[in-house]
């Protein structure tokens, strides 16, 4: 009964380098949810996927930073030409059903991946 | 404003006592609130949720939402020194994305 599994959990990229995180979801769960949480800050949304769509990216930086959820494998949040300021914790959550987050939908998070930008 | 707006703390308590932690937020078509914790280094665990106005318990936990006010509350009740994490509030619109306070850390002290 394995959780939402991010890897890579520690992840350290030069300056100008690509990052890619991955996120599989809940046995069962269709729906993606990337945030990012830098020190002493909640969690900021960044992208709502489900399956081969995006539903909602409008936390997303406009440049570098892509997300998709293919129909088979994981979700993928990608991060071209890494600058020291996306240095941060990185967590993906999923959810189950059509979509919907309702009182009996949970959205559970991963233990997320730590970006560090040298 | 902020669409959810959360005291950071640090919140130092004496193991036992009562703990209150808040939230307010902007967007009265909030539907959905919950409360997360966060250990040092996890993952968000969600702890409670709830969908009305009123009160919700669970063990040591009450979680109270005032929709007339925008105003929720966590409630812990005789505190344990493992209760030490951060606390974040959520809220989401039906079918949207969760929208998160910034956390109250919190220090259960022995």
């Amino acid at each position: 009964n394995a959780g939402v599994m991010q890897n890579p959990r520690h992840l350290v990229r030069r300056r100008g380098q690509e990052a890619r995180l991955r996120c599989s979801p809940m046995k069962g769960h269709s729906h993606v949810y990337w945030y990012r949480q830098l020190p002493e800050e909640g969690l900021k949304f960044m992208v709502y996927l489900q399956k081969e769509n995006i539903i909602d990216e409008s936390g997303m930086p406009k440049e570098r930073f892509s997300a998709e959820f293919p129909k088979e494998g994981p979700s993928i949040l990608r991060i071209q030409q890494v600058v020291r300021g996306d240095s941060a914790a990185y967590f993906c959550a999923s959810s189950p059903g059509q979509g919907r987050f309702t009182m009996n939908t949970e959205a559970f998070f991963g233990q997320g991946t730590r970006l560090t930008v040298v | 404003q902020k669409e959810v707006e959360q005291d950071p703390g640090p919140l130092s308590v004496p193991e036992g006592a009562i703990v209150s932690l808040n939230c307010t937020y902007s967007n009265s078509a909030f539907q959905y609130f919950m409360w997360y914790r966060q250990y040092s280094r996890k993952g968000p665990e969600l702890l409670m949720y709830t969908y009305s106005s009123g009160n919700k318990e669970d063990g040591r936990f009450t979680a109270q939402v005032d929709k007339s006010s925008k105003y929720i509350s966590l409630f812990i009740r005789d505190s344990q020194p493992s209760d030490s994490a951060t606390y974040l509030c959520a809220m989401t619109l039906r079918d949207d994305k969760i929208i998160f306070g910034k956390g109250t850390r919190l220090h259960i002290l022995p």
